[in-house]
């Protein structure tokens, strides 16, 4: 069965600190892989998806960027952290399998607050 | 532009039937799911329609009505451990995006 793993679960950093978010699945090839953020009072942001090793398509323009050094890993980073930069941030994959429903499934997620 | 309107919060009685609704209005539209978030953790996978009708799995049914955009998630016989946020997606636009509302807070009494 597929399984997918995201560190750290908690962190908080100062602003102007680096992030690194790690994302490993389980179980699959060549999965679809996804960063998603949700802040307080927000719905669900697509920030990231990647379809392949080093493809990365970013939806929202800002400083976080993400990449996909292996096959079933995706990280999520920045240079340097803003305020705005807090929130639950959660990786996905997208299931193929269920019967065309495209199916996401998510991570334990990573709550990032920026102090 | 892209809307997902749903109730901010709700409230039932354990062993009650609760029904939870969600309008859209997007520029096309490919299918309508349902996932449940409870506090602190990611969301997970309800339900998905993408034609007219009801689709029944266990104590949750979701109904959906394209030409209305409407679509209602009935979550019967209710157990404590149902209070959670439910979140409902639409899947619309050329591209396929996700379109996520905000969620409806149920809380579960005894």
């Amino acid at each position: 069965s597929q399984t997918i793993h995201q560190w750290p679960a908690t962190l908080v950093q100062p602003v102007g600190s680096p992030l690194s978010l790690e994302c490993t699945v389980e179980g699959t090839s060549n999965p679809n892989l996804y960063w998603y953020r949700q802040a307080a009072g927000r719905g669900l942001q697509l920030l990231f998806y990647s379809v392949g090793i080093g493809q990365i398509s970013s939806e929202v323009p800002q400083n976080l960027s993400a990449s996909r050094p292996q096959d079933r890993q995706f990280i999520l980073s920045s240079k340097k952290l803003l305020l705005s930069d807090s929130g639950f941030y959660l990786c996905a994959w997208r299931d193929l399998d269920r019967a065309g429903a495209n199916v996401l499934t998510f991570g334990a997620g990573s709550r990032l607050t920026v102090l | 532009g892209q809307n997902i309107d749903q109730p901010t919060e709700m409230t039932a009685t354990e062993g009650a039937i609760v029904q939870i609704n969600c309008t859209y209005q997007t520029s096309g539209f490919n299918g309508l799911f349902w996932y449940q978030q409870h506090a602190g953790e990611a969301p997970t996978f309800l339900s998905y329609n993408v034609l007219d009708g009801l689709e029944e799995k266990g104590r949750f049914s979701s109904f959906l009505s394209r030409s209305k955009g409407y679509s209602y998630l009935l979550l019967k016989e209710l157990q404590m451990k149902d209070s959670a946020s439910y979140l409902c997606v639409v899947r619309a636009g050329n591209n396929r995006k996700l379109i996520w509302g905000l969620g409806t807070s149920l809380a579960v009494n005894p």
